[in-house]
């Protein structure tokens, strides 16, 4: 069975500090994609960044990248340059089989 | 890109109660699913749609629960007999093509209550 894990419930960091998210996975898929999702407080949730497994290079959009380990099925969230507007709820998932398999979610709070 | 739209965003009804929400997925999105979450979780898979074909429902699906999407075009989620653990948030996504590589799109959910 597929499983992620995201054992960071709540994180927070100074606004333009760097903050990392941590998610791990399980699973014994070769083939498969990773996507972080942001879920500001009473809005949708918003793909952030999505890496696909066979791929090495960390994918990276504007002030979000990703490391993602395959062997250690590690896949983390770097947010460069917080920005008050990042507060919010991410989640690391799992795509399997057409639907996403979904972590616990980490809140973030950016502090001015 | 109008956007997934969910309808109520909330309901509030009594234990025992039938109730029926709609999505609304983008009107180029073939694929349709829902999830149900939970205060302080990440959602979890409900079932899914390619068109109007129902291709896969979870295990957390009970008979109460059932989904249409009548023309591959919105989708109705139906609970029968409502109980407190009914209560979450419901949400809606839609995705281009069948490749699971694509990313979901989601609605802002509905809300039920159960009192």
């Amino acid at each position: 069975a597929q499983t992620v894990t995201q054992s960071q419930p709540e994180m927070s960091v100074q606004e333009a500090e760097t903050v990392t998210l941590s998610c791990t996975y399980d699973t014994s898929e070769n083939n498969y994609y990773l996507f972080w999702y942001k879920q500001p407080p009473s809005r949708q949730m918003i793909l952030v960044i999505r890496q696909e497994a066979y791929k090495q290079q960390n994918a990276t959009e504007n002030r979000f990248s990703v490391n993602f380990q395959k062997a250690a099925k590690s896949f983390s969230l770097k947010i460069s340059d917080s920005q008050l507007g990042d507060t919010a709820m991410y989640f690391c998932a799992f795509a399997f089989e057409g639907k996403l398999i979904f972590g616990a979610g980490t809140r973030l709070a950016v502090h001015p | 890109d109008t956007g997934v739209s969910q309808n109520p965003r909330h309901k509030i009804t009594k234990r025992g109660q039938n109730v029926t929400f709609r999505c609304d997925p983008i009107s180029e999105h073939n694929r349709l699913y829902w999830y149900r979450q939970t205060l302080g979780q990440g959602p979890e898979f409900l079932t899914y749609f390619q068109n109007e074909a129902q291709l896969e429902k979870s295990r957390l699906l009970s008979d109460r629960f059932s989904a249409e999407r009548p023309k591959g075009s919105f989708s109705t989620l139906e609970i029968q007999r409502t109980e407190q653990g009914d209560s979450a948030m419901y949400l809606c996504a839609s995705s281009l093509g069948a490749a699971f590589h694509q990313p979901q799109h989601f609605g802002d959910g509905t809300r039920l209550s159960i009192l």
